[in-house]
């Protein structure tokens, strides 16, 4: 099973609004990753945990806010978005086996900030 | 450095056609070289990858071509299909597995817009 799940698939937030994306994955991965895509752009990274810390913050705004509770979970805080900030967020995992790290992607979230 | 150079833009092949996307990297400490399949709406799939010990690997009507001295690599599919029409990235990555820490950064080429004409 190389299955991320990411919820919801589609989110509409105002400017003012707070909303949590989620990400699970069982595949015992223990690094976790958040990537924003932009219309025909690639994944462009946010964030990466490792071991449920923080390993990577790619100079992110702080209205995003990444949370790891366990090794299996991975949420993004939203609060206080722009409308340029409406992408394709993607979660994704990876293990690293044999000195390589091969990452899933879950189908991503649609947000729209209006 | 960190750059991963792709091309074509975009890609239009009749069925039955082999459609050749290439891409380029700099940094020879990239480890690993994955190709990632993505649908309108979806999240990108794992297509194949290479290491770059090994200079061609096949899955089914996907070949990975990768030539280390030149710092390059292609992808080709075999007898593409309409349902091969999709937007391929094509990736390089770098582990980072010591002091607690384990994950790979992946560096994604710009992308190919493949349409594939019945």
């Amino acid at each position: 099973d190389t299955e991320v799940t990411q919820t919801p698939k589609h989110l509409v937030m105002g400017m003012t609004n707070k909303k949590s994306l989620k990400c699970e994955q069982h595949m015992g991965h223990r690094a976790m990753y958040w990537y924003k895509q932009k219309a025909k752009k690639p994944p462009e990274l946010m964030f990466v945990y490792s071991y449920e810390k923080l390993s990577i913050n790619e100079s992110v705004p702080s209205r995003f806010s990444p949370e790891c509770p366990n090794s299996s979970l991975l949420n993004l805080h939203l609060h206080a978005l722009q409308p340029e900030d409406s992408a394709l967020y993607l979660c994704a995992s990876s293990q690293v086996k044999l000195g390589v790290a091969e990452a899933f992607f879950g189908q991503g979230t649609r947000l729209t900030v209006v | 450095q960190q750059q991963v150079k792709q091309s074509p833009q975009s890609l239009i092949v009749q069925k039955g056609g082999i459609p050749i996307i290439n891409c380029a990297y700099e940094n020879t400490a990239f480890d690993y070289f994955p190709w990632y399949q993505q649908f309108p709406g979806k999240g990108p799939a794992l297509l194949i990858a290479i290491r770059p010990d090994v200079s061609e690997k096949k899955e089914g009507r996907f070949t990975i071509s990768f030539n280390k001295s030149a710092k390059q690599f292609s992808l080709h599919i075999m007898d593409s299909q309409p349902g091969d029409s999709a937007t391929y990235f094509c990736a390089a990555s770098m582990a980072l597995n010591a002091g607690g820490t384990s994950y790979g950064k992946l560096t994604f080429g710009q992308g190919t817009i493949l349409t594939v004409h019945p």
